[in-house]
Parts: C-alpha cells; sequence; structure tokens
C-alpha cells in the first residue's frame, strides 16, 4: 500500500524558514517524479514545486522560486521542501505527493497533509 | 499559466442520477487532464487521467470524456458515497493548473 507522511508543519514569523518531509514507503521510492501541493480555502489548490527520479530536475511555481527548494534522499525514501522567506500568503495545507510512473503531469497520491501556518 | 475554468461551482443532485462536471481548458492541453475527488478532512483521490482513463479502484460509474478543450466527468449513478468537491488539473505544462472545484450534495 501506497503510503506517503508529511511533517514539519506548524506556526512560523514571517521571513522564517521551515523545512516538511514527506517519508514514503509501499512503493520503489527512486523510481517516481514526487510533488509538493499545497490548498488553501481562498486559492483552492496549487502545485508548488515537482522532483524527478534522482533528483537532478527540479520545478517550481514562480511565487516560490527562489525561496523554496525541493530536494530528496533515495536512501532514506523522503523527499523534502524547504522553505524559506516564508510570507503570509504561504499559509497552507501542504500535501505530499506522488506522479505516476514516467510522468510529472498528474498526481497519483497524496498524503494527509501537514499545515503550515505564516503569522507574526 | 493554462487556466482551468470548473463548472459549475456547486451541484446537488439525486441518488442515481447523472451527474456531470466539466472543465474548459484556456488552450489545447491534449489529454493532459486529470480529475480528482476529496472528501472533508481528507486529501484528494485520483479518479481519471489522461482525460478518460480510470484510475486503478474506481468505480466504472466515473468516465471522463473531451470535446476539444472541453472535457467532462461523469457519474452515471450517484450514490451515497460520491459527495465531496471534484476538481479539474491540466498536466500539459508547467504551472500545473487545478480548477475551482465542484461541490457535489445528495439532494
Amino acid at each position: 500500500e501506497v503510503q506517503l507522511v508529511e511533517s514539519g508543519g506548524g506556526l512560523v514569523q514571517p521571513g522564517r524558514s521551515l523545512k516538511l518531509s514527506c517519508a514514503a514507503s509501499g512503493f520503489t521510492f527512486s523510481n517516481y517524479g514526487m510533488a509538493w501541493v499545497r490548498q488553501t480555502p481562498t486559492k483552492g489548490l496549487e502545485w508548488v514545486a515537482s522532483i524527478s527520479t534522482g533528483g537532478g530536475n527540479t520545478y517550481y511555481r514562480d511565487s516560490v522560486k527562489g525561496r523554496f527548494t525541493i530536494s530528496r534522499d533515495n536512501a532514506k525514501n523522503t523527499q523534502y521542501l524547504q522553505m524559506d522567506s516564508l510570507r503570509s500568503e504561504d499559509t497552507a495545507t501542504y500535501y505530499c505527493a506522488r506522479h505516476p510512473p514516467g510522468y510529472l503531469n498528474w498526481f497519483a497520491y497524496w498524503g494527509q497533509g501537514t499545515l503550515v501556518t505564516v503569522s507574526s | 499559466d493554462i487556466q482551468m475554468t470548473q463548472s459549475p461551482a456547486s451541484l446537488s443532485a439525486s441518488l442515481e442520477e447523472i451527474v456531470t462536471i466539466t472543465c474548459q481548458a484556456s488552450q489545447d492541453i491534449g489529454n493532459w487532464l486529470a480529475w480528482y475527488q476529496q472528501k472533508p478532512g481528507k486529501s484528494p483521490q485520483l479518479l481519471i487521467y489522461g482525460a478518460t482513463s480510470l484510475a486503478d479502484g474506481v468505480p466504472s460509474r466515473f468516465s471522463g470524456s473531451r470535446s476539444g478543450t472541453q472535457y467532462s466527468l461523469k457519474i452515471s449513478r450517484l450514490q451515497v458515497e460520491d459527495p465531496g468537491i471534484y476538481y479539474c488539473l491540466q498536466g500539459y505544462s508547467a504551472p500545473l493548473t487545478f480548477g475551482s472545484g465542484t461541490k457535489l450534495e445528495i439532494k
């Protein structure tokens, strides 16, 4: 059974940093691209970033480029999202998601989400 | 960015009724379209990918279709477990973008 378990969310002040983790199990992690997607009541669902199987290719939405870094450790079956210079508009539930094999075009599985609140 | 215009925003239907939700893409996205169902307090679940392919474990009453840049999700006979919010996603080009969602309720 595919499982994706996020951790690391919480309350953080504007301008500070936070690092999310996603522990994967139930599949061969190194064979799949991974992603982060966030959700708010006002903006809905937003793709944040994706990473290829080996980590050599990364992709970001414009609003997080230069502030967020997606990475993965295939030996630990874990992906990460380092979030720096956080803004109030980054407040959201962040989901870890797995792409289908060979593609970075949709999300086949999602974690349960972790809430990030950016507020002073 | 590719815009996905989803309609209706909300929908109330009776059990066994046919339900259709649509997404209009702002440009050609081919078959790079997926549909998701989200229930309260849960993460989205994949229903349809490639515009028309049913995801593993999804009941056959769900189906997807395409006409040009308009995409539809059909539930052939609404069941008690089907209420939730439905989203489309275009996977043609980055940034991947979602529709605004359709809230489906049982009448």
